[in-house]
């Protein structure tokens, strides 16, 4: 069965600090790999990936895909407290989602 | 960017009537949309995924008899919630999948909040 993993689960930093937060999956017939941030409601896109080493940006927040490994980073710099929430990660065949990371950042 | 509306945004109903959540996405043609539904504090949980004109494909423990998903056209399924219970009180949110090139998008709707008395 097609899995995702992300890691970890929780994680409580300052703001300024710099975090990385980790997706790793198993799926056959991979296409890409999505990004979401989920706030209160439904979650926002962040960032699609579909080929190796090539980094999406947008803003303080980029995101690679290594399709070797098969695992995703997306980074977070200079994080703010509005950059709380639950990031998700899917892929897009069947768009299962992983457990999430709730983010916490103090100011 | 591509919207993807869902109606009603919050019901309140009572322990065995059926429910009905729509969603629709509203400038672009969805060939696949996405239903699910999520507890507090987890992660989003795939109950089915549907292709428009044809039958849904739900996930292993989600009763298709419980939960009716209609995908009639390319811009709008429905998810009803036959005799709902308590249990199935939840935030239920879709997901559509168009074609927009270079690349296919994939947006959710707000999701529907569900209380059942």
């Amino acid at each position: 069965e097609d899995k995702v993993v992300q890691s970890p689960l929780s994680l409580v930093v300052h703001e300024g600090d710099t975090v990385t937060l980790n997706c790793s999956y198993e799926v056959t017939n991979f296409r890409s790999l999505l990004w979401y941030k989920q706030e209160k409601k439904a979650p926002t896109f962040l960032f699609m990936l579909t080929s190796s080493g090539i980094e999406k940006k947008s803003g303080r927040l980029s995101s690679i895909l290594d399709k070797k490994e098969l695992f995703s980073i997306l980074n977070i710099t200079a994080t703010q407290t509005g950059d709380s929430a639950v990031y998700l990660c899917a892929v897009l065949n069947d768009m299962r989602f992983g457990a999430g990371t709730r983010l916490t950042v103090k100011p | 960017g591509a919207v993807v509306s869902q109606h009603p945004s919050r019901v309140i109903c009572k322990s065995g009537t059926s429910v009905k959540i729509e969603c629709r996405s509203l400038d672009f043609q969805a060939t696949t949309m996405f239903w699910y539904r999520q507890f507090p504090k987890q992660s989003l949980m795939l109950m089915a995924t549907s292709n428009e004109g044809s039958k849904a494909t739900y996930e292993q423990g989600v009763e298709k008899d419980k939960f009716l998903i209609n995908h009639a056209s390319l811009t709008l399924s429905t998810l009803t919630v036959t005799s709902a219970h308590p249990e199935d009180s939840s935030f239920y949110i879709c997901s559509a999948r168009g074609l927009a090139e270079p690349q296919e998008t994939q947006y959710f709707g707000p999701g529907t909040r569900l209380l059942v008395l």
